[in-house]
């Protein structure tokens, strides 16, 4: 079965930072795979997704995200981060011939001012 | 447009309690998702309907959970004599297309909080 692991459970950074998530997976076939963003009080919303090609994709907000294959990952970055970014972070992933996602079990991020 | 809502979003139950929880998809969204989020942990999945259709519920926990879509759009999950361990949010999420007709974006609900005492 497939499992999804985001090692950081919770970041706290300061305005103007970069930020990395990690998020890795377990299954080897092919995989689609998403981060979703949940801010305070908001619903659960999708922020960027790769199914296929550049494995460098671009979201919403200025979030990317990088699939490696060889690693199993797909790691969320921001170049500067600021303090509306302030929520949980979900990835999640669908393995081949499968519909139903996966999720790891998020990330809180806290951007102080 | 309005998006996904549930109701309550807020429930608490006595163990041992049948508990209802409801979700009213987008217009005209064929298909239908439930999830469990526990405490510090991501969703789960539950259950899914195309339209009226259940056409998972692989992870349906217990015979305890029964859900139902009778018309193709609003859907309830019951619990039936609700355990502390039930004690999680709910999500559900709708999406336009059938499974099968490529990638459909999932629209989450803000979900119903229960909390079984």
């Amino acid at each position: 079965a497939q499992s999804v692991s985001q090692h950081n459970h919770h970041v706290i950074l300061s305005e103007a930072a970069s930020l990395e998530l990690g998020c890795n997976y377990s299954y080897g076939g092919t995989v689609n795979l998403f981060w979703y963003v949940q801010y305070p009080g908001q619903h659960l919303q999708l922020l960027l997704k790769y199914f296929s090609g550049d494995p460098l994709v671009k979201g919403i907000k200025g979030f990317e995200a990088e699939f490696i294959k060889s690693k199993f990952s797909f790691n969320l970055r921001k170049p500067s981060v600021q303090w509306s970014d302030t929520a949980e972070y979900f990835c999640a992933v669908i393995s081949g011939g499968s519909y139903i996602p996966t999720f790891g079990r998020g990330t809180s991020l806290i951007v102080h001012p | 447009g309005a998006g996904v809502s549930q109701s309550p979003r807020y429930k608490v139950a006595k163990r041992g309690q049948d508990v209802a929880l409801r979700c009213d998809p987008i217009s005209g969204h064929v298909s239908l998702f439930w999830y469990q989020q526990a405490l510090g942990q991501g969703p789960e999945f539950l259950t899914y309907f195309q339209n009226e259709a259940q056409l998972d519920k692989s992870g349906l926990p217990s015979d305890r959970f029964f859900a139902e879509r009778p018309e193709g759009s609003v859907s309830t999950l019951k619990i039936q004599r609700t355990q502390q361990e039930d004690s999680a949010v709910y999500l559900c999420a709708s999406s336009l297309g059938a499974l099968g007709q490529g990638y459909n974006e999932q629209f989450f609900g803000p979900g119903t909080r229960l909390t079984v005492l």
